[in-house]
């Protein structure tokens, strides 16, 4: 069964510092892996997409790696701000009836506060 | 090009009621997803068409739900009957699969319903 794990489930940090978030998944056949943001009373919107020959890729402050032999993604989020406050959901997509079909992970409940 | 359009924002109704719920994808994507999200179980995807045609439907709860989706531009899911359980917010996302890139899906704002 396609699984996505994420941990922590919540987290609060401090304005400024930087925290890693970590999702761990098990789904085949593997096709790509995308980190969303998701504000509250918002839909979901993408920070970083990677496929299986990628392991790192950056979108400003949020630097997402994947490492396809263990399954295992981390999101880093440098310098801290108050609107990253949200919540962090790992997606995995596998190749499924000539599309793909995506896993979602119940998400990382992110607060920055001063 | 105005994103994934859900309609109703919030819908307020009566256990027992029908309910239905409308998107109309990203004009180009061949691929819509339905999700409902709870604060218990995170975003469950409940069904998923390529082409129109639906691929998979296994994450629908039960009979009462049911999604069609007659043209590209188009969905409905239908709740009948309704039932306090039901409250949740549902999500449309639609995409084009890219051989390079795979899939990268845009969610809709999201219908709020509550049963009450």
């Amino acid at each position: 069964k396609n699984q996505v794990e994420q941990s922590p489930q919540s987290l609060i940090i401090l304005e400024g510092k930087n925290c890693t978030l970590q999702c761990n998944y098990t789904v085949s056949p593997f096709s790509n892996l995308r980190w969303y943001k998701q504000d509250t009373g918002r839909g979901p919107v993408s920070l970083t997409i990677m496929t299986f020959s990628e392991n790192t890729k950056s979108n400003g402050r949020y630097t997402a790696t994947l490492d396809a032999d263990t399954k295992q993604s981390s999101l880093h989020i440098t310098a801290s701000q108050l609107s990253d406050s949200a919540s962090y959901i790992c997606v995995v997509s596998a190749k499924a009836g000539g599309g793909n079909k995506l896993t979602f992970g119940t998400g990382t409940q992110l607060k920055v506060e001063l | 090009d105005a994103g994934v359009i859900q309609s109703p924002r919030h819908e307020v109704t009566e256990m027992g009621q029908e309910v239905t719920l409308r998107c109309k994808p990203i004009s180009g994507h061949n691929s819509l997803f339905w999700y409902r999200q709870t604060m218990m179980r995170g975003l469950e995807l409940l069904i998923y068409f390529n082409n129109n045609v639906p691929i998979d439907d296994s994450g629908m709860p039960e009979d009462r739900f049911s999604a069609k989706m007659p043209n590209a531009s188009f969905s409905t899911l239908k709740i009948q009957p309704s039932e306090p359980r039901d409250s949740a917010v549902y999500f449309c996302a639609s995409s084009r699969y890219d051989r390079g890139l795979g899939t990268e899906a845009f969610f809709g704002q999201g219908t709020r319903l509550t049963v009450v």
